[in-house]
């Protein structure tokens, strides 16, 4: 099946450092999307990339496509405490919705 | 505009029960879509319908199964519980179009002692 990695599975930053988060898949994707789960809460959606080499962004937020198409990432600029929870890449094949495993961002005031 | 509901928020069965989760989505979305979130990992995919016929399932033990409803509502059953069912039990629901987004609920705590 579909495999999507994700790194780093953890990540701790002091509140105004930078974060990023990488997704990695063995084939070609027809598009990716990026979600936040708070602590306690549910994976809401932030954004879908269709194009290769798309750029795209939100406020401190800029979402990446890799030009092959098989990579994504996650950039937030100057982090705040607002940010904390797991960010997650997921795609959908048509079948379903493969999500990866997250990556859980801490930050420290 | 409502958005996707669950019920109930949270679920204390024993090992051998059977828990019945229910999930409403938004007005206007066929496709709905069950997954697991045990402790601190990622989400798992159980099963995705749409239009009320299966289109899908994760790799679970037939025990978890379900079904959608005309109104395009859905049940997911887990029989004879194991105490590693204890997990949030997340549904979410999308226009069943290509390329779209999924709107989650907040979720069912399920807990198996």
């Amino acid at each position: 099946g579909q495999q999507v990695m994700q790194i780093p599975q953890y990540q701790h930053v002091q509140e105004g450092e930078d974060f990023t988060t990488y997704c990695n898949s063995s084939t070609t994707l027809s598009n990716i999307q990026w979600y936040k789960q708070r602590p306690g809460g549910h994976p809401v959606f932030l954004i879908q990339l269709v194009k290769s080499g798309e750029v795209k962004k939100q406020k401190r937020l800029t979402f990446q496509f890799g030009e092959a198409k098989k990579n994504s990432s996650l950039h937030i600029t100057a982090t705040q405490t607002t940010d904390v929870g797991t960010y997650f890449c997921a795609i959908n094949t048509g079948n379903q919705f493969y999500f990866g495993t997250g990556t859980s961002l801490t930050v420290i005031p | 505009e409502a958005g996707v509901t669950q019920s109930p928020t949270h679920l204390i069965k024993t090992r051998g029960q059977q828990a019945t989760l229910r999930c409403s989505p938004i007005s206007g979305h066929t496709s709905v879509y069950w997954y697991q979130q045990a402790l601190g990992l990622g989400l798992q995919f159980l099963l995705w319908y749409d239009e009320g016929e299966e289109r899908n399932r994760g790799n679970f033990p037939p025990r978890f199964s379900g079904r959608q409803f005309p109104n395009y509502s859905s049940e997911l059953n887990v029989n004879a519980l194991e105490l590693e069912d204890s997990a949030l039990y997340l549904c979410a629901s999308s226009l069943g179009q290509h390329n779209e987004k999924l709107f989650f609920g907040s979720g069912t705590q399920l807990s198996v002692l």
